[in-house]
């Protein structure tokens, strides 16, 4: 069955580092991958798409990349800030019962510290 | 322009009884979704709808119904509660079909218990 994986630990970084955030899927061959953040008591929301044929995205701080031969993405915040504080969810399109769907991963949480 | 709004915010159950979860959206999105959020599971689609007078179930429909009687409006319903559906509920909207590469906006959600 399809699989997302991403860092069930948090990731603790200190202001001003990259942070580098996991994404691994098995069993998939999704059209593109978004990414997500989400703060405590809040819905996710949208950060930045990448489609399959794109190896990188960026926009401003963020950049994503995306290996569909190692099926796996990497999200990074570069001069991370604590307001970057935040868990940060993947998700894949699965084709499934006739309609596209977006199907998330469990996320993994970043704590940015002064 | 409020986006994806969820009523309510917070409720407490007790095993058996029933209630509705709305979910409003002011952007004229087609689709619509209700996922629902666990620790350490993530986000699970429960019902989705692609378009007014249609409902498709997700991963997890069981013990769920939905109704899209209005584009704007999707209904969660728990018929017979209990306490496995403790839980936060999101509802999201897309434009469009996601293989159109669209985004999902979410609610602020609905945190459910279960007694």
């Amino acid at each position: 069955s399809q699989k997302i994986e991403q860092n069930s630990e948090a990731l603790n970084i200190q202001e001003g580092k990259t942070a580098t955030l996991t994404c691994n899927y098995t069993n998939y061959s999704p059209a593109y991958l978004q990414w997500y953040r989400q703060d405590p008591g809040r819905g996710p929301v949208f950060l930045l798409l990448i489609r399959e044929n794109e190896k990188e995205k960026r926009k401003e701080r963020l950049k994503v990349t995306f290996d569909t031969t190692l099926k796996q993405s990497l999200f990074h915040i570069t001069a991370s800030q604590p307001a970057d504080s935040a868990t940060y969810l993947c998700a894949l399109d699965l084709f499934s019962g006739g309609y596209n769907k977006l199907i998330f991963g469990a996320g993994t949480r970043l704590a940015v510290h002064p | 322009n409020a986006g994806v709004t969820q009523t309510p915010k917070f409720r407490v159950l007790k095993t058996g009884q029933s209630m509705t979860l709305l979910c409003a959206q002011d952007m004229n999105h087609e689709y619509m979704y209700w996922y629902r959020q666990d620790p350490g599971m993530g986000l699970r689609l429960i019902h989705y709808s692609v378009g007014e007078g249609t409902t498709a179930k997700g991963e997890v429909p069981d013990g769920y119904n939905v109704s899209r009687l209005k584009k704007q409006n999707f209904l969660l319903g728990l018929e017979s509660a209990a306490p496995s559906q403790t839980s936060v509920y999101f509802c999201a909207s897309s434009l469009g079909d996601p293989i159109f590469n669209e985004k999902l906006f979410f609610g602020s959600g609905t945190q459910l218990s279960v007694l």
